[in-house]
């Protein structure tokens, strides 16, 4: 089983700021199928990035993905208040399809 | 637009069969996969398993002694269920599309709760 690791677990932001949240593999995820969501209180999980570095439909451009082998990272430029939340990686390459434990991203 | 709502009972008492139902509207389940995953309080999110149209099936192992997942396309629908269930299985549990590059479509959820 892939474990994922993400860091920080919590990233205190302002507005307008850049996010830089990572994401670690215990083992190469074969084809970068790496995916990344975002998850608001009481709301379902949304999906902001997959194939490690393209985005979901609707999703802003200020979201960016990249990475490959055991080393991704999820970047938001410009933070935006709706964009405080918690966000997750999750792998798809190899089964059991596994999430990391999550970075919360919270006003500073 | 695809839309998943999940169904069932949302109080299962100890070492009874948990069941819920997804159903899907606004478009087809064929060319999909569909999963389950569960999110218990203040947890990471599990990945349950899934079910292809044609009925085949893919468990995660640490629950596959436990789960059955199954396909009615007729009614636009898949299932799970999960046997033998303790307080460890309360969780809110989502259907969700998956497309094999990423899960894309979820459903909002419901909650289920394991007590006597």
């Amino acid at each position: 089983e892939i474990v994922l690791t993400q860091s920080p677990g919590t990233l205190s932001l302002s507005p307008g700021e850049s996010a830089t949240l990572s994401c670690r593999a215990s083992q190469s995820v074969s084809s970068s199928y790496l995916a990344w969501y975002q998850q608001k209180p009481g709301q379902a999980p949304r999906l902001l990035i997959y194939g490690a570095s393209s985005r979901a439909t609707g999703i802003p451009d200020r979201f960016s993905g990249s990475g490959s082998g055991t080393d991704f990272t999820l970047t938001i430029s410009r933070l935006e208040p709706e964009d405080f939340a918690l966000y997750y990686c999750q792998q798809y390459g190899s089964s059991p399809l596994t999430f990391g434990g999550g970075t919360k991203v919270e006003i500073k | 637009q695809v839309q998943l709502q999940e169904s069932g009972p949302g109080l299962v008492k100890p070492s009874e069969t948990l069941s819920l139902s997804c159903t899907v509207s606004g478009g087809s389940l064929n060319s999909y996969y569909w999963s389950w995953i569960r999110q218990p309080a203040g947890k990471r999110l599990e990945w349950i398993g899934r079910v292809y149209t044609s009925g085949s099936t893919n468990y995660n192992p640490s629950l596959k002694s436990r789960v059955t997942m199954s396909v009615d396309t007729s009614k636009k629908q898949f299932s799970l269920k999960l046997n033998s269930v303790t307080a460890a299985d309360t969780a809110v549990y989502y259907c969700v599309r998956d497309g094999l590059d990423a899960f894309d479509i979820w459903g909002q959820g419901t909650v289920v709760t394991v007590s006597s």
